[in-house]
């Protein structure tokens, strides 16, 4: 079975401060990752997938995330925190031959001013 | 070139009734997902449908069925609702669905309140 961990509920960082959001995943095989953005009363966005090519995949709006399998870890990354990234941020699993998504219980994030 | 939608936006049921959703997928997709998402929580997986079949399913009772017909629209039905089922329901298409590498493109969901 594959699940996703998503450390920290709530995460408030400053604005042009680093954000930093964390995400393990559990998979008996090697997994697909992805992570989604999702604003107040809106669908999901897609922000960046790793699909077992480059570790360091870059996605929109500057955001980056790292594959490292010796950690089963995909944290995202952002160097500096802008006001329109406060946001829900969700990671999710999917493995090769199963059509299921599994997403995590979503970090909301916070920019103070 | 528009993106999923979905049909209504919002809606409002009591307990014990059925329920209708509708989701139309960006042109040239061929698969269709649905994801529950209850408040504070994240999305949970449906069901998938690619060339108008069944190709995956979740943990969700017989109570919810769907379908997708010729044009790759979809329905999401919801028999005999529980105050549990309120949610947002998410659709997702994407081109594919039998490459686990494909993109996943969300509509903007549709809220469902059970009364």
């Amino acid at each position: 079975a594959q699940s996703v961990t998503q450390l920290g509920s709530h995460v408030s960082v400053s604005e042009g401060a680093l954000v930093l959001l964390r995400c393990n995943y559990s998979s008996s095989v090697p997994p697909y990752l992805f992570w989604y953005v999702q604003y107040p009363n809106q669908g999901l966005q897609l922000l960046l997938k790793y699909t077992s090519a480059a570790t360091l995949v870059k996605g929109i709006n500057g955001f980056e995330a790292e594959f490292k399998k010796s950690e089963t870890s995909f944290h995202l990354t952002k160097p500096s925190a802008h006001m329109s990234d406060a946001a829900e941020y969700f990671c999710a699993v999917r493995v090769e031959g199963y059509q299921k998504v599994t997403f995590g219980t979503g970090t909301k994030l916070q920019v103070i001013p | 070139d528009a993106g999923v939608t979905q049909s209504p936006t919002h809606l409002i049921k009591t307990r014990g009734q059925h329920v209708t959703l509708r989701c139309s997928p960006i042109s040239g997709h061929k698969s269709v997902s649905w994801y529950q998402q209850v408040l504070g929580q994240g999305p949970q997986f449906i069901f998938q449908y690619y060339e108008k079949e069944e190709r995956g399913r979740g943990n969700f009772p017989d109570r919810f069925s769907a379908r997708q017909f010729p044009n790759y629209s979809s329905e999401l039905n919801v028999n005999a609702l529980l105050l549990g089922d309120s949610a947002l329901y998410l659709c997702a298409s994407s081109p594919r669905g039998t490459r686990d590498t494909d993109t996943q493109y969300f509509g903007p969901g549709t809220r469902l309140t059970v009364l």
